[in-house]
């Protein structure tokens, strides 16, 4: 069965740094969404990207993140300068025009 | 944005028995709906759905209901078993581009 993949499925970097989240979704879909859940919280939409660009964003997705989809499968989800407040588990999925959308397994970013 | 609530965090019920989950929105322009199933350090993973033009709709041992006049959306699930213990979302399709999540509820079923 298709799924949506994530790596690394942990992450730990230091304040400041640059993260790339990667993920590749599910091959037929044309749309792709980064979603994030800081813990205990609810699942709040960052982004989502359709025929390579950005559709919508919510006020989280500031200028320190970009996302990306360098080529056929791959999508990436760079965080510039993290924060403390950047930890959390985010979630690529995908899905296709109508539907539900598909969740990969997360990365776990943590911030130090 | 409190566009999508569910006001019960935690639910436990019964192995046998009934779950039922409920989810209320505001928007009334909303005309997909979804339930996902999570469980820790894993992603969503789609249970069900149903848009706004039917009332219900049934998969094995999982319905949803939508009350398009109260804005209301309800997960049953018959019967309960210990593996559905997790957390429940309702989530909308918000226009094409973006699903918005409930703040989830926390399921556990009782052997």
């Amino acid at each position: 069965e298709p799924e949506v993949t994530q790596t690394p499925s942990h992450q730990v970097t230091q304040m400041g740094q640059e993260v790339i989240l990667r993920c590749v979704p599910i091959s037929n879909h044309l749309y792709f969404y980064w979603y994030r859940q800081i813990l205990g919280q609810k699942v709040e939409f960052l982004v989502s990207f359709y025929n390579n660009e950005i559709s919508e964003k919510s006020e989280i997705f500031d200028d320190q993140f970009s996302v990306e989809r360098p080529d056929g499968s791959n999508f990436t989800l760079k965080i510039r300068s993290t924060k403390l407040e950047d930890s959390a588990m985010y979630f690529c999925a995908s899905s296709e025009m109508t539907g539900e959308a598909f969740f990969g397994q997360g990365t776990r970013l943590t911030v130090v | 944005d409190q566009q999508v609530k569910q006001n019960s965090p935690s639910l436990s019920v019964q192995e046998g028995r009934i779950s039922i989950l409920n989810c209320d929105y505001t928007n009334s322009m909303f005309d997909y709906f979804l339930w996902y199933k999570k469980y820790p350090a894993e992603g969503p993973t789609f249970l069900i759905s149903i848009s706004s033009i039917k009332d219900k709709n049934e998969d094995g041992r999982f319905t949803v209901f939508l009350n398009k006049s109260a804005k209301h959306l309800s997960l049953h699930i018959v019967p309960s078993q210990p593996g559905d213990s997790a957390v429940y979302f309702c989530a909308i399709q918000s226009g094409t581009y973006k699903y918005i999540f409930g703040t989830g509820t926390r399921l556990k079923v009782l052997a």
